[in-house]
């Protein structure tokens, strides 16, 4: 299995708190991804990185900010969440050239 | 990047073989076909990918259409672990890109004793 880990695993936070994710690989692997999963919605992309401080936005990133200042971490922050924000946060990684994306263990975050 | 239709759920025997469609009619040149699989709780696991030629790796087989329309993904000899979601997706496999994937609903197989 690729190596990522996500922090924390399960979170419980309440409306307005700001709210930090965070996705480790040991891969060495330039290209990193924060998905959302919600049932009735599938996986849908938040934000990616394709380097260090290299990052853009996916189909969902209203709301979230992301940071990269080391190639293993990747950071996904909710700078004020919202109930709509509960859902499960899956990380993933790919070399880039072989372009098959792993994913992490993923993150369940609820907002209350 | 095209679209996939897969049937919302199916049904295997284990130990029996175990045989995932999918249609991509509108698939072009430069488009691969990836199977991705979610077990229940977990992150989505990479299966297997190809381009034209049929595919095989320690996890499943991969069968593609001469004209590329369609794809099936086999489990050859299904264990009550694979039970999952099962994703068909189409891309462009780009030497340099950020390598986005367009998950669908996919397919829930359970695999029954």
């Amino acid at each position: 299995d690729a190596g990522i880990t996500q922090s924390p695993r399960h979170k419980v936070t309440e409306t307005g708190t700001p709210v930090t994710l965070r996705c480790h690989q040991t891969e060495n692997h330039r290209y990193m991804y924060w998905y959302r999963q919600d049932p009735g919605h599938g996986l849908r992309l938040i934000h990616y990185s394709y380097g260090v401080k290299d990052t853009d936005k996916g189909e969902v990133s209203d709301g979230y900010s992301v940071s990269r200042s080391k190639t293993e971490d990747f950071l996904l922050t909710l700078e004020s969440a919202t109930s709509s924000q509960t859902s499960v946060y899956f990380c993933a990684i790919s070399e880039g050239g072989k372009d098959e994306q792993f994913f992490g263990p993923g993150t369940r975050l609820t907002v209350l | 990047d095209a679209k996939t239709t897969q049937p919302p759920s199916m049904d295997c025997a284990e130990g029996r073989a175990a045989n995932l469609p999918c249609n991509h009619s509108t698939i072009s040149g430069n488009e691969y076909v990836y199977w991705y699989r979610q077990i229940h709780s977990q992150g989505p696991q990479y299966i297997i990918h190809g381009l034209k030629n049929n595919e095989t790796n320690e996890m499943a087989s991969l069968i593609i259409t001469e004209d590329r329309k369609s794809s099936t993904l086999i489990l050859p000899h299904a264990t009550l672990r694979d039970t999952a979601v099962y994703y068909c997706i189409v891309r462009v496999r780009a030497t340099d890109s950020w390598g986005k994937f367009q998950f669908g609903a996919g397919t829930q197989v359970v695999v029954t004793p």
